[in-house]
């Protein structure tokens, strides 16, 4: 159980193209998903905090307008990289919260790379 | 604001060898700790984590984990390392009660290498 999908595993677009990534919950209802960035060794940096049926909550620095995250079901969340620029090329890890009893815990995804031409 | 710190980005061991990967927090309301890992290009799978019930915590392929307060450590241990152990771990603290698992402090991570 706990199985969190991301779509597609792996992309490159032109610069200036905006690209929409997916993140669903297979077996799961998540109200409460997360964005994560990743550059090559390092660790994952929190973008923005995405709940069914509201506005994300993004992280200082993170531009709202450039990331655009819709949290339409309880099983979907989707982050578009708007107008994507070189510098955007990173792994994108999404991860849907779990809640069970006292403990709530979140389940990642294989996550997405994006490479920027 | 709660912050986690891996001691050592890089341990290496021999295959059968004990595995401890080093994590300490800080955090000011009793924490919820998670361990997990990562293999190459994949995302983050759970090994365990601790949410204040037994301070010795087991968790999946052999691994297990002990919090200890007074020390603000949650180191990951396993007695004998295997060839598919290589790959980078990650500690993870949240604020406990208020907030379990919702929103993760991660430390920078340490890749384990293990030799035949």
């Amino acid at each position: 159980g706990a199985v969190v999908s991301q779509h597609p595993s792996w992309v490159i677009c032109k610069s200036g193209t905006s690209v929409k990534i997916e993140c669903r919950s297979l077996d799961f209802q998540a109200t409460t998903m997360f964005w994560y960035r990743q550059f090559p060794k390092q660790s994952l940096m929190l973008m923005a905090t995405s709940n069914e049926g509201s506005k994300a909550t993004y992280e200082q620095g993170v531009e709202k307008d450039k990331f655009l995250i819709n949290h339409a079901s309880l099983t979907l969340s989707t982050l578009t990289v708007t107008s994507a620029h070189p510098e955007d090329s990173s792994f994108y890890i999404c991860s849907a919260l779990l809640s069970s009893g006292l403990t709530d815990t979140q389940y990642f995804g294989p996550g997405t790379r994006l490479t920027v031409l | 604001a709660q912050s986690v710190t891996q001691l050592g980005s890089h341990v290496s061991v021999s295959e059968g060898a004990l595995v401890l990967l080093r994590c300490n927090y800080s955090s000011s309301v009793p924490p919820y700790l998670f361990w997990y890992v990562q293999y190459p290009n994949q995302g983050l799978q759970l090994l365990l984590k601790y949410t204040s019930a037994a301070t010795l915590v087991k968790g999946i392929n052999g691994f297990e984990a002990e919090f200890k307060k007074s020390e603000t450590s949650f180191h990951l241990t396993k007695p004998s390392a295997h060839m598919s152990d290589a790959a980078e771990y990650f500690c993870a603290v949240s604020d406990g009660a208020n907030n379990a698992g919702n929103m993760l402090t991660f430390g920078g991570g340490t890749r384990l290498m293990v030799k035949p």
